[in-house]
C-alpha cells in the first residue's frame, strides 16, 4: 500500500514556541490530505483539509491562524502549531488521499508535548 | 453533522471467542463506511464498505453494512492476543466536489485475554 511519513515523530516544546510537522507521501502524489488530532483515549478529530495550491479548508472550531497548512507540493504539507499552548499538547495525524475512490493512507503520528 | 457512535465502548474476551463490534452512522450524504485498527500509533485500514449486504473479508475479520439501517458490524472469529486494539468505525461523506475527511467514532478498545 501508499506510504506515508511524518515528522518529528515526537516533539516537547516549551509554551508560546511554535512547532512544524511535516507530512509526506513517499511514493505518490497526494493532492489532498488531511490532518487529524486525537486526545487520550479519544477518537481522531479532523482538523483541516488541505489540498495542493490552494489554501487549507478548517473544520468549525479550529483556529486557522493557529494551525497554519501549507500544501506547497504533491507530496508535502505542514502543519504548523504557533504558541503551542499545554492544551495543544496531543497526537496529530495526517492522511494522504492518492485518489478520489481510494481509501485515505495515514502517517504514523506526531506526539507533541507542550510544557 | 455527521456521526458515528460505536458500542460496545470496551470489550474484554478470552482468546479463542469470536466477537462482534457495532457501529452506527448518521451522514448527510454517504460515500463510504471504513473499519480501522489502531494499536499505539496512527490507524491501519481494514476494510472499506460502500454497498448494503456484501460481506468484506479478509483472514478472521469480516464486515458488512446496512445502509438502511445506517450500521456496520466487525466481526473477529477465534480472536488472537495480537488482535487487542481499538477499533476504529469512520464514515467518509461524498462532497461532489472536492475530498472529504473522515469523521470518526470513538472506538472499540479490545482486549484478548489468553
Amino acid at each position: 500500500g501508499a506510504v506515508v511519513s511524518q515528522h518529528p515523530s515526537r516533539v516537547i516544546c516549551k509554551s508560546g514556541t511554535s512547532v512544524k510537522i511535516e507530512c509526506r507521501s513517499l511514493d505518490f502524489q497526494a493532492t489532498t490530505m488531511f490532518w487529524y488530532r486525537q486526545f487520550p483515549k479519544q477518537s481522531l478529530m479532523l482538523m483541516a483539509t488541505s489540498n495542493e495550491g490552494s489554501k487549507a479548508t478548517y473544520e468549525q472550531g479550529v483556529e486557522k491562524d493557529k494551525f497554519l497548512i501549507n500544501h506547497a507540493s504533491l507530496t508535502l504539507s505542514t502543519l504548523t502549531v504557533t504558541s503551542a499552548h499545554p492544551e495543544d499538547s496531543s497526537f496529530y495525524i495526517c492522511s494522504a488521499l492518492l485518489d478520489r475512490g481510494e481509501t485515505q493512507y495515514f502517517g504514523p503520528g506526531t506526539r507533541l508535548l507542550v510544557l | 453533522e455527521d456521526k458515528v457512535v460505536q458500542s460496545p465502548l470496551s470489550l474484554v474476551v478470552h482468546e479463542g471467542d469470536t466477537v462482534t463490534l457495532n457501529c452506527s452512522y448518521e451522514v448527510t450524504n454517504f460515500r463510504s463506511l471504513l473499519w480501522y485498527k489502531q494499536e499505539k500509533k496512527a490507524p491501519t485500514f481494514l476494510f472499506m464498505l460502500t454497498s448494503s449486504g456484501i460481506e468484506k473479508k479478509s483472514g478472521r475479520l469480516s464486515s458488512i453494512l446496512d445502509k438502511k439501517e445506517l450500521f456496520s458490524i466487525l466481526n473477529i472469529t477465534a480472536t488472537q492476543t495480537g488482535d487487542s486494539a481499538v477499533y476504529l468505525c469512520a464514515v467518509e461523506p461524498y462532497s461532489g466536489g472536492g475530498a472529504d475527511g473522515l469523521t470518526f467514532g470513538k472506538g472499540t478498545h479490545l482486549i484478548i485475554q489468553p
